[in-house]
């Protein structure tokens, strides 16, 4: 069974940072490109960002470009987003997902939970 | 550029179908979409892909009350014989150079 574990949310002020994990298993998590949507309470979803299956690829909304990093460790079958300079308007929730495909952009057959992430004073 | 077009609501009783719209923007109506759906403080769950032609994928366990078509720059998620955990938000998805887009989702009613 396919499972996608976040954790890192939680409350920080802005300019400060964080940084979310999203653990991995139940598929083979180095032959697949993962990515991070998030969704305000009560909005839509927004994709984030986005990493090949080696992590030669990675790409971002230019919404958070500059600001975040998206990573991966194979060996942990692990997603990470570094999140620096955050901002109230990046309070939402943070959504691990897995790509169909090794790398490009395809459906999103599995998602997780979610990791609350409130930015505020 | 791409943009992917959802009517904000839609409703229907226990036991009807209903018929959900995905619109994309001039110029891509050759593109794939995923269909996905989010009950009420849950993550995303995957229903399908859905390609043109209407040839879709669908996820695993996802009953075969949902089903998908195409026609043109339209993608459909129909809901046959409704029952209430289907009252849900739907969002569809797809792509560009740009990056993923979603739709800004339907809220299903089953009234």
């Amino acid at each position: 069974e396919v499972q996608l574990v976040e954790s890192g949310g939680g409350l920080v002020q802005p300019g400060k940072s964080l940084r979310l994990s999203c653990a991995a298993s139940g598929f083979t998590f180095d032959s697949y490109a993962m990515h991070w949507v998030r969704q305000v309470p009560g909005k839509g979803l927004e994709w984030v960002s986005g990493i090949s299956w080696n992590g030669a690829t990675k790409d971002y909304a230019d919404s958070v470009k500059g600001r975040f990093t998206i990573s991966r460790d194979n060996a942990k079958s692990s997603l990470h987003l570094q999140m620096n300079g955050l901002r109230p308007e990046d309070t939402a929730f943070y959504f691990c997902a897995k790509a169909g495909y090794s790398s490009g952009y395809d459906v999103f057959d599995f998602w997780g939970q979610g990791t609350m992430v409130t930015v505020s004073s | 550029q791409l943009v992917v077009t959802q009517s904000p609501s839609a409703s229907a009783p226990p036991g009807a179908s209903v018929k959900l719209t995905c619109t994309l923007s001039s110029g891509h109506n050759t593109y794939v979409i995923a269909w996905h759906q989010q009950q009420p403080g849950k993550g995303p769950q995957y229903l399908m892909k859905l390609n043109s032609n209407g040839s879709q994928k669908k996820g695993d366990g996802i009953p075969d009350r949902f089903s998908g078509s195409s026609s043109g720059a339209e993608r459909y998620l129909t809901i046959s014989n409704l029952q209430p955990e289907d009252e849900a938000d739907y969002y569809c998805q797809t792509w560009d150079t740009g990056g993923v887009i979603f739709g800004g989702g339907t809220k299903l009613t089953v009234l």
